[in-house]
């Protein structure tokens, strides 16, 4: 079975540029959650969606939004890009809303420049 | 304790060495607790979910602990080898939110 699927793998904005991230859960998942990593530091929460509806939100700014699609896969999209956005960013799905193992992709890199 | 806090921040140890390291959480508020090993250009694999006060998980050489009412959780590594070289994470969840700690980089030397 496929894992956690994320696109694209690299990618490179300019400032103020608005980037997409996407990503596909295992089959079977309902849940997907996003995370932002910088070096030297742990993953940050950023949503999570389970049954195409936003269950959590992290301290983010209005810039980041996210949605579930029918399919349970979902997409992240940063308006108005940071240089201080730029990281790694991971999508986790799971099969609960919460509590149970989450599966991470390989995370989409970003780099704002 | 506030955020979740691993110690130490990295490790360097012996092929052969058994080696532990301390996750750390705030006790209110929890639910379950997640051990993660995360290898250098792949993706965070899941260790162990634990949710009860004295839980003990074991898969092969690597073993955890959770204390909910003191809030810490131990990763226990027995007779490592190189290929256990890694980010090892940990993470609170509360909810729909995960909090991560900033994870211990372990090094094994052949």
């Amino acid at each position: 079975d496929a894992g956690v699927t994320q696109s694209p793998t690299h990618l490179i904005k300019t400032r103020g540029q608005q980037v997409t991230l996407r990503c596909s859960p295992i089959s079977g998942h309902k849940s997907v959650s996003w995370y932002q990593q910088v070096l030297g530091q742990g993953p940050q929460f950023i949503f999570q969606y389970y049954e195409k509806e936003e269950r959590g939100r992290g301290n983010f700014p209005d810039r980041f939004s996210a949605r579930q699609f029918p399919n349970y896969s979902s997409e992240l999209n940063v308006n108005a890009l940071l240089l201080g956005d730029s990281a790694l960013y991971l999508c986790a799905s799971g099969n609960a809303r919460g509590g149970n193992t989450i599966y991470f992709g390989e995370g989409s890199w970003l780099t704002v420049v | 304790i506030l955020n979740v806090e691993q110690s130490p921040q990295s490790l360097h140890v012996q092929e052969g060495d058994s080696t532990n390291f301390t996750c750390s959480f705030p006790s209110s508020n929890f639910y379950a607790l997640h051990w993660y090993r995360w290898e250098t250009a792949k993706s965070p694999e899941a260790l162990f979910v634990m949710t009860l006060n004295g839980d003990e998980k074991k898969k092969g050489r690597i073993s955890a602990t959770l204390n909910t009412k003191e809030g810490y959780s131990y990763l226990y590594i027995k007779g490592s080898q190189p290929e256990d070289s890694a980010t090892y994470l940990c993470a609170t969840t509360a909810g729909s939110k995960s909090t991560f700690g900033d994870g211990t980089t372990l090094t094994v030397k052949p």
